[in-house]
């Protein structure tokens, strides 16, 4: 069964406007959720996690647990944020992962 | 701080080989884990483990075995390889099991 959602493969907006990368999770108990990020020929990373409540790199993320969504946004996309976007869920001691999301910032 | 380190880069086997993917980290994490990465796949959690000495089953175990002998190295065997193998492999660690996981660079497997 799938339990993260991310419906985009790919995503593709212009510098200065506003971005949302979509992720929905399936699980019944309490989600702790995460967005991952992989730029070009780097490794995988750690983005934000929602317990933290945090903005990174002007990324924010809120969970919202009627629509078992976890979004990230960010207000001005900016040509550094082109990169692989991933959402992951922990239930227990196991990661789920989504597909990821291609996002390309259009100069 | 050398981090999370992957051998080989990349391998190809032959169907029915076996072998053994190595991962290392010197952060002293005691959480450690293998996905599998395949095309409109996501990562897939393969095992993991929270500390020496155990380990557990992720997602999509089968065909593949690991063992946590000590904190830093937890490698991933094949038994025998099957073309469906054919993937890319990140291990990861984390401090604890909700703290920042930190990946390898990936080693690419091709099975004939």
């Amino acid at each position: 069964a799938q339990r993260v959602t991310q419906p985009e493969k790919l995503l593709s907006v212009f510098k200065g406007a506003p971005v949302e990368l979509k992720c929905n999770y399936s699980y019944s108990g309490s989600p702790e959720l995460f967005w991952y990020v992989q730029y070009s020929r780097q490794r995988l990373q750690l983005l934000l996690r929602h317990i933290s409540r945090e903005s990174i790199k002007g990324f924010t993320a809120d969970l919202n647990k009627g629509e078992t969504s976890f979004h990230l946004k960010k207000p001005f996309a900016q040509e550094e944020d082109s990169a692989m976007y991933y959402c992951a869920l922990l239930t227990g001691n196991q990661f789920y992962f989504g597909t990821g999301t291609s996002l390309t910032v259009i100069p | 701080n050398a981090g999370v380190t992957q051998t080989p880069k990349f391998q190809v086997l032959k169907t029915g080989q076996s072998m053994t993917l190595q991962c290392a980290q010197d952060m002293n994490h005691e959480y450690m884990s293998w996905y599998r990465q395949d095309p409109g796949m996501g990562l897939r959690l393969i095992h993991y483990s929270v500390g020496a000495g155990i380990t557990d089953q992720g997602e999509v175990p089968n065909g593949y075995n690991v063992s946590r002998s000590t904190t830093e190295d937890f490698p991933l065997r094949l038994l025998s390889a099957a073309p469906s193998q054919t993937s890319v492999y990140f291990c990861a660690s984390s401090y604890r099991l909700r703290e920042t996981q930190y990946f390898g660079p990936g080693t690419r497997l091709l099975v004939l």
